[in-house]
């Protein structure tokens, strides 16, 4: 059973600070790693991809990736009350996303 | 930005009976999808479809679910003889290529 996993949370972190979400995941054949946002009752929402191992920054958000350690993750740099959401990790396998619970950020001001 | 649109927002039903959840891709995305996400709970594969066939489906797309493109431009999902268990938010996706996906604002069925 191919298997993607989270810490729930919820994860609490001062406005202004680096939140870092983590994830790990038993596929060793996948290629493609996603970091998705939920707010409550909505659709995930895209916030990054990453095939490479290393670094990969877009804005305040950075993912990080280590292929040999099966280790995804999602750094937000200068935190803002409208990053509090469910960020849900979602790892390729065979042509599908297999997703992680998701972990809930709660940024306080 | 294209959206991917998803009909109707809620939907109530009876258990046994049919529904058919709606999308409307983003038109020159060539990947369909379903996912469901039941409350507090992962988000779950349900079927992938491009080129008018299924590519890939999950276990739990049994044969009580089917999916279709009735007219090129529609992708629907119909869930025959719906089960309490059913009840989740529906969410249709859509990409130009594997992966990248846009997803619709999802369904909420309830199944009573």
């Amino acid at each position: 059973q191919k298997e993607v996993e989270q810490n729930s949370g919820p994860l609490s972190v001062p406005e202004g600070a680096i939140a870092s979400l983590n994830c790990t995941y038993s596929d060793r054949g996948s290629q493609s790693f996603f970091w998705y946002r939920q707010y409550s009752g909505k659709s995930p929402e895209l916030i990054m991809f990453i095939y490479s191992n290393g670094d990969k920054e877009d804005g305040r958000f950075t993912a990080q990736l280590n292929k040999a350690s099966q280790y995804v993750s999602l750094l937000i740099r200068d935190s803002q009350p409208s990053d509090s959401a469910t960020y849900l990790c979602a790892v390729d396998s065979n042509y599908q996303l297999i997703w992680g619970a998701g972990t809930k950020l709660i940024i306080k001001p | 930005e294209p959206e991917v649109t998803q009909t109707p927002s809620h939907q109530v039903t009876q258990m046994g009976q049919e529904v058919i959840l709606r999308c409307v891709p983003i038109s020159n995305h060539l990947y369909f999808y379903w996912y469901r996400q039941i409350l507090g709970q992962k988000v779950e594969f349900l079927v992938s479809f491009y080129n008018n066939e299924i590519s890939e489906k999950s276990e739990i797309f049994d044969d009580q679910f089917s999916v279709e493109r009735p007219d090129g431009s529609n992708f629907t999902l119909k869930i025959r003889s719906t089960k309490l268990e059913d009840s989740a938010m529906y969410f249709c996706a859509s990409t130009p290529r594997l992966y990248g996906y846009t997803f619709g604002s999802g369904t909420r069925l309830t199944v009573v």
